[in-house]
């Protein structure tokens, strides 16, 4: 069965640090890979996605991530936080079915 | 807003009674997903529709939920005799096949349930 970890499930950063959330997932065939991210009060939205071809992908709001098939992960970075990046991410993976298979999620706090 | 709507925003109701959500999809996109999201969780999925046709249902699903999707368009989500195991945010997504979209999920604001 497919799964998703994510290690980070609190990460506390000032202003202008650099951030990386780590993202593994369980499955050995093709993927689609995508992260979301969740506002306080706001719905769920897509930062970037992966469906195939450059392994780095750009996301809004100068988010980026890595498919690095080998080791089954799909790393969030972005070199410089804001205190408006505070929210919650999730890495979510799917494959030949439509559902989306979430991990358990990060919460970012980004502090002035 | 042309966004994935759902009604109740909240809902507080008594163990064992019945309760319906609505969710109204991105009017073009002819696949809706439900999920369901506890604290410190990540959404888990329930079931999926495209069109009227329920293509997908977890394991999750016990018999005490049914979801409909009649005209291919709003879907609601049904629970009956309703557990405190229950509470739950539950939240609605849509997404088209079309080309070039294909499995990207917009997710609406969710119905937070509380069973007492």
């Amino acid at each position: 069965a497919q799964s998703v970890s994510q290690h980070n499930h609190h990460v506390i950063l000032s202003e202008a640090a650099s951030l990386e959330l780590g993202c593994n997932y369980s499955y050995g065939g093709t993927v689609n890979l995508f992260w979301y991210v969740q506002y306080p009060g706001q719905h769920l939205q897509l930062l970037l996605k992966y469906f195939s071809g450059d392994p780095l992908v750009k996301g809004i709001k100068g988010f980026e991530a890595e498919f690095i098939k080998s080791k089954f992960s799909f790393n969030l970075r972005k070199p410089s936080v804001q205190w408006s990046d505070t929210a919650e991410y999730f890495c979510a993976v799917n494959s030949n079915t439509d559902k989306l298979i979430f991990g358990t999620g990060t919460r970012l706090q980004v502090f002035p | 807003d042309t966004g994935v709507s759902q009604d109740p925003r909240h809902k507080i109701t008594k163990r064992g009674q019945n309760v319906t959500f609505r969710c109204d999809p991105i009017s073009e996109h002819n696949r809706l997903y439900w999920y369901r999201q506890t604290l410190g969780q990540g959404p888990e999925f329930l079931t999926y529709f495209q069109n009227e046709a329920q293509l997908e249902k977890s394991r999750l699903l016990s018999d005490r939920f049914s979801a409909e999707r009649p005209k291919g368009s709003f879907s609601t989500l049904e629970i009956q005799r309703t557990e405190q195991g229950d509470s739950a945010m539950y939240l609605c997504a849509s997404s088209s096949t079309g080309t070039g979209s294909y499995n990207e999920q917009f997710f609406g604001p969710g119905t937070r349930l509380t069973v007492l």
